[in-house]
């Protein structure tokens, strides 16, 4: 067990919909990462939060959206569900800005969406 | 930008050594992260290089050579249970989150 929890675990909805993803962070970490990992494929950084504050952005769509709140946990929307938004998506927390030595990315066991 | 390289698949026997490689291209580098990650699960982490040389864990061992962009993790005694893809991830000053690479596939074989 990681210590990250997010939920739901699985998620089946339409296109056109939109969903929230829900991500609790390990006890004291202040980082929050959301990532993106379709079939077969790595995985792709969406966002960072830090502290309630956004740090980095990758590769998220307009349509996606996120934030941290003050009790660090995190959310990540989506919108406007198209059918290519399957996938598995991950959120990683660590204690620090930056993972280093002792401090890695821990994930969480991913919420798998499937768009019908 | 960040260029992280590594096989696509790789296949071993049981009780043998592998290894997997691991290249990449960034600035301000701040260390290198190994995980594994079973089909459908969470990664989870193996190990962390930020200075040139072998670190150990028990049957796995991570090596770094920053001069050359170049990692690779060993893991000795295969068990079928090694079965799964393996993430490089290069950690630099400038931006906070991991890099990863697309993963390596490994299947250990009877």
């Amino acid at each position: 067990d990681s210590g990250v929890t997010q939920t739901p675990k699985h998620l089946i909805t339409a296109t056109g919909q939109r969903v929230t993803l829900r991500c609790s962070p390990r006890s004291g970490d202040l980082s929050v990462y959301w990532y993106q990992q379709s079939l077969d494929q790595g995985l792709q950084f969406l966002i960072h939060y830090y502290n309630g504050e956004e740090r980095a952005k990758g590769n998220i769509l307009e349509r996606f959206s996120a934030q941290q709140f003050p009790d660090l946990h995190s959310e990540l929307n989506l919108s406007s569900l198209e059918l290519g938004d399957s996938a598995l998506y991950f959120c990683a927390s660590s204690p620090h800005l930056r993972p280093g030595p002792n401090q890695p990315q821990h994930f969480g066991d991913g919420t798998r969406l499937s768009i019908l | 930008g960040q260029n992280i390289d590594q096989p696509t698949e790789m296949t071993a026997t049981e009780g043998a050594i592998v290894q997997i490689n691991c290249t990449y291209q960034t600035s301000g580098f701040n260390g290198l992260f190994w995980y594994q990650q079973h089909a459908g699960e969470a990664p989870t982490f193996l190990s962390y290089n930020v200075l040139d040389g072998l670190e150990e864990k028990g049957r796995f061992s991570s090596f770094l050579s920053r001069s050359k962009g170049y990692s690779y993790l060993l893991l000795k005694e295969l068990q079928m249970k090694d079965s799964a893809s393996y993430l490089c991830a290069v950690s630099n000053s400038g931006n906070t989150p991991l890099v990863f690479g697309k993963g390596t596939r490994l299947s250990v074989i009877a």
